[in-house]
């Protein structure tokens, strides 16, 4: 098993240009979210799924777009990168949203220059 | 509303001292508590949760309704537990609080 698997590690972009974080899991697992992590922010809620074809939004939404088209993939997308958007991003799954707890990937840091 | 607070950004105790990590919440439904850990420049990891009332790694949490809090405790701390810790609340989705980086020195 390869869990949960982020692409890519690292990324560099301009203000203005968009991309699409990867996350992909094989656990088959009904529940993925997507964090950042900022210092002294702790862990943020971006937007988050409890299954293909439905996702909601957390707690620092904006500037981000999801979508979850299988049960495997739940890309992150940022359609005009700004400055603010930069930190570490983690993707998260779990067969249970409450008992088992979350697998997280390694990460994505990314900046915006 | 889903919250949960931890008063401390950093701790700093040494080896063989007692360690006592705060976590505060607040949810209206059935709260289900957990403790992450992330070691350096590695990915988060669960180390426990309230339901299954386990010591891992010598830590231990006890779910308390009635101060809503679920402190993480250790009774000797040990050089490698040096890392960031996340307390988090699953009710309709997984929110952390603000983490508490651990330091223990020699």
């Amino acid at each position: 098993n390869a869990g949960v698997t982020q692409t890519p590690k690292f990324q560099v972009l301009k203000t203005g240009q968009s991309m699409t974080l990867q996350c992909a899991q094989d656990m088959n697992h009904e529940y993925m979210s997507w964090y950042r992590q900022d210092p002294g922010m702790g862990l943020r809620l971006i937007h988050y799924s409890v299954g293909a074809g439905i996702t909601d939004q957390g707690e620092v939404p904006n500037g981000y777009n999801v979508s979850r088209s299988t049960t495997e993939d739940f890309p992150l997308r940022l359609l005009s990168a700004a400055p603010s958007q930069t930190s570490v991003y983690f993707c998260a799954s779990s067969y249970s949203n409450r008992v088992v707890g979350y697998t997280f990937g390694s990460g994505t840091r990314l900046t915006v220059v | 509303a889903q919250r949960v607070t931890q008063p401390e950004k950093l701790l700093s105790v040494f080896k063989g001292a007692p360690v006592e990590l705060k976590c505060n919440y607040s949810y209206s439904g059935s709260p289900e508590l957990f403790w992450y850990v992330q070691y350096s420049r590695q990915r988060l990891q669960l180390l426990l949760r309230h339901i299954s009332r386990e010591s891992i790694k010598g830590f231990t949490a006890d779910l308390n309704k009635g101060e809503t809090s679920f402190h993480l405790k250790k009774p000797f701390a040990q050089e490698e537990d040096s890392a960031m810790y996340y307390c988090a609340l699953s009710g309709e989705k997984l929110v952390f609080g603000q983490g508490t980086r651990l330091t223990i020195n020699p």
